[in-house]
């Protein structure tokens, strides 16, 4: 299994460009989760999914959209970047979000919006 | 906002030496969770503590939690330089519709070869 993957890895935009991230999970997991992290700081999260075709707005989504058309794919989007978005962005996914939820993180993807 | 703290924000200690991390939190909680994070890389779960637990031992890991005092420390003992990393603790939240991990801002421990 390769667990959770995210594409890109490293991504520089300019100010206003919009793009895509990609996160996919091959454990069957329900839940699925976009954080941010930055420097000196713990992960924020953006948005999160309880179930294919599911999408819920966590602590900052402002600026961010996503969709969950396949329960193995949860994607991230940015329709005019920022740079307040410079950030590293981190997917991961859990079996279910119930009391002993383990959450299962991707590698990250770095991202510079000029 | 953070739910959790994590104290201290950053901890050098020599090989073979014991290294310490606390985190406080502020709501009530069911379970509370460390993970690590190699430089660079995803979180990887360490070890999860629930509620109704004092105590709970893993390899070299040791997870106390004082939900009086809604507190909760790690301890790794007999540290190793690829012990190097940064240590999040991360407590459950109930936001209406799910139950959400909110992480601190993390430790980073430096072992020294």
């Amino acid at each position: 299994n390769a667990g959770v993957t995210q594409t890109p890895k490293f991504r520089v935009l300019k100010t206003g460009q919009s793009m895509t991230l990609l996160c996919a999970q091959d454990m069957n997991h329900e839940y699925m989760y976009w954080y941010r992290q930055d420097p000196g700081m713990g992960l924020r999260l953006i948005h999160y999914s309880v179930g294919e075709g599911t999408t819920a707005k966590g602590e900052v989504p402002d600026g961010y959209n996503v969709s969950r058309l396949k329960k193995q794919n949860f994607l991230l989007g940015l329709e005019s970047a920022a740079p307040s978005q410079t950030s590293v962005y981190f997917c991961a996914s859990s079996v279910t979000s119930g009391r002993t939820d383990t959450q299962y993180f991707g590698p990250g993807t770095r991202l510079t919006v000029l | 906002s953070q739910q959790g703290e994590e104290d201290p924000q950053a901890l050098s200690i020599q090989e073979g030496e014991n290294a310490t991390m606390n985190c406080s939190y502020k709501t009530s909680i069911n379970n509370l969770q460390w993970y690590r994070q190699n430089s660079g890389r995803g979180l990887v779960h360490l070890i999860l503590i629930r509620s109704n637990e004092r105590e709970k031992h893993s390899g070299r890991l040791r997870v106390t939690l004082d939900t009086s005092k809604k507190s909760s420390s790690l301890l790794i003992t007999a540290s190793r330089a690829a012990d190097t990393a940064s240590y999040f603790c991360a407590t459950d939240a109930w936001d209406g519709s799910a139950r959400q991990l909110t992480f601190g801002s993390g430790t980073q421990l430096t072992v020294l070869p």
